[in-house]
C-alpha cells in the first residue's frame, strides 16, 4: 500500500506558541489530504480537506485562522496550530489520497500534541 | 446531516466470534470502511464494502446492506491482540471519511 509519513510523532509546546505538523506522501502524488483530530477515547473527527494548490475546506466548527493548512505540493501538506492552548492537546492524524486510490485514503502515523 | 452509530464497548472471549454493528445515515455514500485502531496509533485499514453482501478476508468479514444503512464487522477466532478500537467510517468520495465513534473491544482469556 501507499506510504504516508507524518512528522513529528509527538510534540510538547508552551501555551501561546505555534506548532507545525507535516504530512508527506512518500510514494504517490496526493491530490487531496485530510486532517483529523482525535480526543482521548473518541473517534476521528474530520477537521479539513486540502487540495494541492488551493485553499483548504474546513468542517463546520473548525477555526480556519487557528488551524492553518497549506498544501503547496503533491507530496506535502502542513497543519499549523496557532496560539496553541491546552484544549488543543489532541492526536492529529492526516490521510492522503491520489490517483492510486480515489476511494481509499492512507493514514499517517499521527502526532500527539501536548500544550502545557 | 450524517449519523453513524456503533456500540461504545464490547467484551468477548478469546477464541470466540464477535460481531460489531454499525448503522449510518449520511447525505452521501461511497462505500463503508472498517478500521482497527490501537491506542495512540493511526487506524489500520481492515475492509471496504461498496456493494451489498459479505466480504471475507481471513478472520475478518464485513457485511453491508445499503438499503438498511447497516454494516457489521465479524471477527472470528478472537485473539488477545484483537483488543482494540474498531471504527466504522462512511466514504464520501475522493478519500474523505466520516467516522463513527468507535467500538472498544476487549478480548478476555
Amino acid at each position: 500500500g501507499a506510504v504516508v509519513s507524518q512528522h513529528p510523532s509527538w510534540v510538547i509546546c508552551k501555551s501561546g506558541t505555534s506548532v507545525k505538523i507535516e504530512c508527506r506522501s512518500l510514494d504517490f502524488q496526493a491530490t487531496t489530504m485530510f486532517w483529523y483530530r482525535q480526543f482521548p477515547k473518541q473517534s476521528l473527527m474530520l477537521m479539513a480537506t486540502s487540495n494541492e494548490g488551493s485553499k483548504a475546506t474546513y468542517e463546520q466548527g473548525v477555526e480556519k485562522d487557528k488551524f492553518l493548512i497549506n498544501h503547496a505540493s503533491l507530496t506535502l501538506s502542513t497543519l499549523t496550530v496557532t496560539s496553541a492552548h491546552p484544549e488543543d492537546s489532541s492526536f492529529y492524524i492526516c490521510s492522503a489520497s491520489g490517483s492510486r486510490g480515489v476511494t481509499e485514503a492512507f493514514f499517517g502515523q499521527g502526532t500527539r500534541l501536548t500544550v502545557v | 446531516g450524517q449519523n453513524i452509530d456503533q456500540p461504545t464497548e464490547m467484551t468477548a472471549t478469546e477464541g470466540a466470534i464477535v460481531q460489531i454493528n454499525c448503522t449510518y445515515q449520511t447525505s452521501g455514500f461511497n462505500g463503508l470502511f472498517w478500521y482497527q485502531q490501537h491506542a495512540g496509533e493511526a487506524p489500520t485499514f481492515l475492509s471496504y464494502n461498496v456493494l451489498d453482501g459479505l466480504e471475507e478476508k481471513g478472520r475478518f468479514s464485513s457485511f453491508l446492506s445499503r438499503s438498511k444503512g447497516y454494516s457489521y464487522l465479524l471477527l472470528k477466532e478472537l485473539q488477545m491482540k484483537d483488543s482494540a478500537s474498531y471504527l466504522c467510517a462512511v466514504g464520501r468520495g475522493g478519500g474523505k471519511l466520516i467516522f463513527g465513534q468507535g467500538t472498544e473491544l476487549s478480548v478476555k482469556p
